[in-house]
């Protein structure tokens, strides 16, 4: 059974810095894997998603890469902004499973 | 602008009364789903729809229905089955339901079992 871990739970950093989001999973047969950000009470909004044949996705300052072999992911955020502040979320495609696994987030806060 | 609507936002339910969450897409996706999002738990799998009038039950699909007689709708009905239905809901769609598909969310409802 794919499990999904995202730690830590909760990240708080001044803005400006660079910071590193991380996802692992227990099943390297993946698809795919897809970051989301979540505000509060809000639904998902897709960030990235790669597959499984790709090492990395960029798009703005964010920067999401995949080791398929090691069970990891990592999202990259840089030169952070109080507006990044959400929860982020990945979610791995598992081929054997045919499903969506998610994690359970991080939480950043980014503060002046 | 294209995207997905569920409403309502918010719902208040008595015990033992059935509700219904609806939600639209304008995307053309063929693919629906339905997740429950608990506090420190990650998204569970409700139901899903890879075509219209057909659908699969997910990992918690016990106390709840669905259908999809349209392309763009797939409302959920919490039945008074559930046992412990209060929740924030998220309905998503993609344009097919393989691994290839990015998957796209509402806003989300918050059911309240009062």
């Amino acid at each position: 059974k794919q499990e999904v871990t995202q730690i830590p739970a909760a990240l708080s950093v001044p803005e400006g810095e660079n910071l590193v989001l991380n996802c692992s999973f227990t099943d390297s047969a993946i698809y795919n894997l897809q970051w989301f950000r979540q505000d509060p009470g809000k639904g998902l909004t897709s960030l990235l998603l790669i597959q499984s044949s790709q090492r990395e996705q960029t798009s703005g300052r964010l920067n999401a890469s995949l080791d398929k072999s090691s069970g990891r992911s990592t999202l990259y955020i840089a030169a952070s902004q109080p507006g990044d502040s959400a929860t982020y979320l990945c979610a791995v495609y598992t081929g054997t499973a045919s499903k969506l696994t998610f994690g359970t987030g991080t939480r950043l806060q980014v503060t002046l | 602008d294209g995207g997905i609507t569920q409403s309502p936002k918010y719902l208040f339910r008595k015990e033992g009364q059935n509700v219904t969450l609806s939600c639209e897409q304008n995307l053309n996706h063929d693919a629906m789903y339905w997740y429950r999002q608990d506090p420190g738990q990650g998204l569970r799998l409700i139901y899903y729809s890879q075509i219209v009038n057909d659908f699969q039950k997910g990992d918690i699909a016990e106390g709840y229905s669905v259908s999809r007689e349209k392309k763009e709708s797939f409302p959920l009905t919490v039945t008074s089955a559930q046992k412990n239905p209060t929740a924030f809901y998220l309905c998503a769609s993609s344009i097919s339901s393989g691994p290839t598909g990015e998957l796209f969310f509402g806003e989300g409802s918050r059911l309240t079992v009062l």
